[in-house]
């Protein structure tokens, strides 16, 4: 069945990078946008990063641009989000969510998430 | 940036009885509109998309409606399973999530 699984979430010290992976199984993972959404605790969902289909093209939240860089292997079928200059307020689950293949579209699974947390 | 804003933010309700929950665009996302359905622990689960349309495996008891900058998702007997935070988010020009309506019971 269609699965993604996330990975690399851990405590870092602010300033600090890290690297979360995310691995998909049960589809095609080439043909599909991806996108990283985050959820601080007790709060709501907030979009982070999006890759299209094949990597032709991605952009960030206002919030993460030029600090987070997203980027997929495909013959890996995996999604990465490479996270710099991390401060306190980007502690937060991290879902990697499956998008649509031809449009920006609605997502569908997300991951089970990995908890990031930022904290000296 | 499309703002969006759900209401309530919380809602209670007895279980067998029905709910609505709004969700208002700051401009128009036509029908690019999806519901997710959150529950504590869990990732959120996707129930709508284009605003009417149910997802794989969701029951008949929820509905979505609406277009432009108005929606609406409707629960009809809500079991407890049901009581969870719920979700919209607009797909129309980049991605932006609502802040939630928590459905409690009564």
């Amino acid at each position: 069945q269609v699965q993604l699984v996330e990975s690399g979430g851990g405590l870092v010290k602010p300033g600090g990078s890290l690297r979360l992976s995310c691995a998909a199984s049960g589809f095609t993972f080439s043909d599909y946008h991806m996108s990283w959404v985050r959820q601080a605790p007790g709060k709501g969902l907030e979009w982070v990063s999006y890759i299209s289909s094949r990597a032709t093209s991605a952009d960030s939240a206002d919030s993460v641009r030029g600090r987070f860089t997203i980027s997929r292997d495909d013959a890996r079928q995996s999604l990465y989000l490479q996270m710099n200059s991390l401060r306190a307020e980007d502690t937060a689950v991290y879902y990697c969510a499956r998008g649509q293949p031809r449009y920006l579209g609605w997502f569908d699974p997300w991951g089970q998430g990995t908890l990031v947390t930022v904290s000296s | 940036e499309i703002v969006m804003t759900q209401s309530p933010a919380t809602l209670s309700v007895s279980p067998g009885q029905g709910a609505t929950l709004s969700c208002r665009a700051s401009q128009s996302v036509s029908s690019n509109l999806a519901w997710y359905q959150q529950k504590p622990g869990q990732a959120p689960r996707l129930l709508i998309y284009g605003a009417s349309t149910r997802a794989t495996g969701i029951p008949a008891r929820f509905s979505g409606s609406g277009s432009g900058t108005e929606f609406t998702l409707t629960i009809s007997s809500l079991q407890s399973e049901d009581f969870a935070v719920y979700y919209c988010q607009q797909y129309n020009y980049w991605y932006t999530f609502g802040q939630g309506t928590k459905l409690e019971i009564k």
